[in-house]
């Protein structure tokens, strides 16, 4: 069957580093994205990995490995505004499909 | 330019009544997709479109219909609504997928609670 696993919170305090793991069985690949969502918002685009490696991209950098169907998000310097959940999703085909995960909440304290 | 939009915000039904929801975009994406979120779980595809006159089915598009019959809108109906569509949509439209990074645009969200 097609899953993704990620953790349901993760807790931290400002300043902190906070890395969420994504393992994902999917019956295809293309990538792996990121996206934020806060309380009742709509989802925002964080970063996409299509090859191994990190991505950087300010506070936020982004890993993937192919082989190892994994990938983490890692939220450096976090800030209070950084409290929302995070969803890894993996892009099954061609056609911009995109499978997400349940999500991992993160909750910044002072 | 305003993005992603969807009508209504906000709609309570009651079982067995029919509605349509609106999605409209203003940057000239070709695909666009509906997904619903249900509390603790990730978006699920209901269905979506690769361009005006396409749609598909995603991975839970039962009790659902979609039409795209113009580029920059994709209309959601329920023909019959059930207790068990409760939950929050969204609409979202990208550029095609081979457009690195692939980011998909979301609209605020519709609340629909089916009594």
């Amino acid at each position: 069957g097609q899953s993704l696993e990620q953790p349901s919170e993760v807790t931290a305090v400002e300043g902190a580093i906070v890395q969420i793991n994504c393992t994902y069985q999917t019956s295809g690949f293309y990538g792996l994205s990121w996206y934020q969502q806060h309380d009742g918002g709509a989802p925002t685009f964080l970063s996409y990995n299509a090859l191994d490696g990190l991505e950087e991209t300010g506070r936020f950098s982004s890993f993937l490995s192919r082989s190892d169907s994994y990938g983490y998000l890692l939220l450096q310097e976090l800030q209070m505004k950084d409290s929302a959940s995070y969803f890894c999703a993996v892009l099954t085909d061609s056609w911009g499909k995109l499978q997400f995960g349940a999500g991992t909440q993160v909750v910044v304290t002072p | 330019n305003a993005g992603v939009t969807q009508t209504p915000k906000f709609r309570v039904l009651k079982t067995g009544q029919s509605m349509t929801l609106l999605c409209a975009q203003d940057m000239n994406h070709e695909y666009m997709y509906w997904y619903r979120q249900d509390p603790g779980m990730g978006l699920r595809l209901i269905h979506y479109s690769v361009g005006e006159g396409t749609t598909a089915k995603g991975e839970v598009p039962d009790g659902y219909n979609v039409s795209r019959l113009k580029k920059q809108n994709f209309l959601l109906g329920l023909e019959s609504a059930a207790p068990s569509q409760t939950s929050v949509y969204f609409c979202a439209s990208s550029f095609t997928s081979f457009r690195t990074p692939n980011e998909q645009f979301f609209g605020p969200g519709t609340r629909l609670t089916v009594l």
